[in-house]
C-alpha cells in the first residue's frame, strides 16, 4: 500500500524564517495530496492541496510544488509566524479510491518569536 | 456552513470495557464520513468509511466496529477495550465529488 514519509520530523526556527517541509510517497497511482495542520488541542485544519496535473499551487504564505516523476511534495511556508506553529501532514489518495487518505509521518514545526 | 461534532471530549476507560464514540456533522445531506485514529505523537490512520446510512466499509482491523444509523451520525465501538484503543479518535467528511476531507475536534482515549 502506499506509504507517505515526511522531512524533516521536526524544526525550530525563527519568527520572520522561511521553513521547507519535504513529502515523499510510493504509489505512482496516487492523484490528489491534502496537506493539513494540526495545532496543539485543535482540530486538523486542511491548508492546501494539488493534483497530480499540477507542478505549483500558491495559497498567500504557502507555495506546495509537485514532482510527479520523482513522487516528491514541497511545503515551502514564508515569513513564519507563532501562529504557524504546529504539527503539518501531507496525505495522498490514489485514483478511483475517492475514500481513501495516506497520511505521511509529520513534521512538527516551532516558530520562536 | 457545516459543522462537525464529536463526542465525549474525552474517555478514561479500563481496559476490557466497552465504547461508544459519536460524531455528528449538521449542514449538509449524504456525506462521505470517515474514522481515523492518531498514536499520541503519531500520523493518522484510516479506519473506516461511510458513503451512505447503513453501509461501513473497514481500512484497518483493530478490533473495532462501526455503523452509521443515520445520514449525519457516524458511531465507533468496541466491546472490549485493549491498552492498544489509546489515542486520538477523529472524524471527517467530504462532500460527494469534491476531493477535500474536514476532520472534526477528536476525541481523546485513555486506556488502563
Amino acid at each position: 500500500g502506499e506509504q507517505v514519509e515526511q522531512l524533516p520530523s521536526s524544526l525550530i526556527v525563527q519568527e520572520g524564517a522561511s521553513v521547507l517541509i519535504n513529502c515523499s510517497y510510493t504509489d505512482s497511482a496516487s492523484v490528489y495530496f491534502p496537506w493539513y495542520k494540526q495545532e496543539p488541542g485543535k482540530r486538523l485544519q486542511f491548508i492546501i492541496d494539488i493534483r497530480s496535473n499540477m507542478e505549483r499551487k500558491q495559497n498567500q504564505r504557502l507555495t506546495l510544488l509537485f514532482d510527479k516523476k520523482t513522487k516528491h511534495l514541497s511545503l515551502h511556508i514564508t515569513a513564519t509566524q507563532p501562529g504557524d506553529s504546529a504539527i503539518y501532514f501531507c496525505s495522498a489518495r490514489p485514483r478511483n479510491m475517492g475514500y481513501k487518505l495516506t497520511f505521511g509521518t509529520g513534521t512538527s514545526l516551532l516558530v520562536d518569536p | 456552513a457545516q459543522t462537525i461534532h464529536q463526542w465525549p471530549v474525552a474517555e478514561i476507560k479500563a481496559v476490557g470495557s466497552p465504547l461508544s464514540l459519536g460524531c455528528t456533522i449538521k449542514g449538509k445531506s449524504s456525506p462521505n464520513l470517515y474514522w481515523y485514529w492518531q498514536a499520541t505523537g503519531g500520523t493518522l490512520q484510516q479506519l473506516f468509511y461511510s458513503i451512505t446510512v447503513g453501509q461501513v466499509e473497514s481500512v484497518v482491523q483493530l478490533n473495532l466496529s462501526a455503523s452509521r444509523p443515520k445520514d449525519d451520525q457516524f458511531i465507533l465501538s468496541t466491546e472490549k477495550l485493549l491498552l492498544s484503543h489509546s489515542g486520538f479518535y477523529l472524524c471527517a467528511w467530504r462532500d460527494w465529488g469534491k476531493d477535500t476531507q474536514y476532520f472534526g475536534p477528536g476525541t481523546r482515549l485513555l486506556v488502563l
